[in-house]
């Protein structure tokens, strides 16, 4: 079956730009995860949908929300970029998040310039 | 919550070499516990996972034990190849009140020479 898939690949936006990133998980899977990977930092959690309801969040300030959409699929968007946001963003999407396997995407690079 | 410590972080091995990658984590409520291969430019693959009921889980050159006492994991691949070059991240996961989410180590940088 189709693995996790997330678009666009790549994105350059310009400071004070907003983004929407789109996460599609493996049929079946409700559970959705998006982290933040960068060099210095590692994988950092942002939050976690669940039946289209947040059900984790990370220590990301409010620019940085998501959603989750009925058939599963989850968008995370980011508002008034920053420099520092630039990183690749991964999804995870897991069948119900409880101790289970999670698979990731290929991830997005975004770059702030 | 929980913290994942991983160590070390930069591994070099000959190859056929065996390599060990130590992870402890700090909540004795984690069940879970993955580890995920990343090449460069990729995402992250699971290669192996264990529940907190097991001690031990072996696939092909790969193996992960745990000690649920000393609140430790590790990685362990054998007869080491090349293609085993990659970035290591160890992660550990629990139920509750952060369900969904993985607390990730910060990686080991795996070169393997020919």
């Amino acid at each position: 079956k189709a693995g996790v898939t997330q678009t666009p690949r790549y994105l350059i936006k310009t400071r004070g730009q907003q983004v929407t990133l789109s996460c599609s998980p493996i049929s079946g899977h409700r559970s959705v995860s998006w982290y933040q990977q960068t060099p210095g930092q590692g994988l950092q959690f942002l939050f976690e949908y669940f039946s289209e309801t947040q059900r984790n969040k990370g220590n990301f300030p409010g620019r940085f929300s998501g959603r989750q959409f009925s058939n599963s699929r989850s968008e995370m968007n980011v508002s008034t970029l920053e420099l520092g946001d630039s990183a690749l963003y991964l999804c995870a999407s897991s069948l119900d998040g409880r101790a289970t396997e999670a698979f990731f995407g290929q991830g997005t690079r975004l770059t702030v310039v | 919550g929980e913290n994942v410590e991983q160590h070390p972080s930069t591994l070099s091995v000959q190859e056929g070499d065996s390599a060990v990658i130590k992870c402890t984590y700090s909540d004795s409520a984690s069940n879970y516990f993955p580890w995920y291969k990343q090449e460069l430019g990729k995402r992250p693959q699971l290669i192996i996972d264990i529940r907190s009921n097991v001690g031990e889980k072996k696939d092909q050159r790969i193996a992960v034990t745990l000690n649920k006492t000393a609140k430790h994991f590790s990685l362990h691949i054998t007869e080491t190849q090349p293609e085993d070059s990659a970035v290591y991240f160890c992660a550990a996961s629990r139920g509750g009140s952060t369900l969904g989410r993985l607390y990730f180590g910060r990686g080991t940088q795996l070169t393997v020479w020919p």
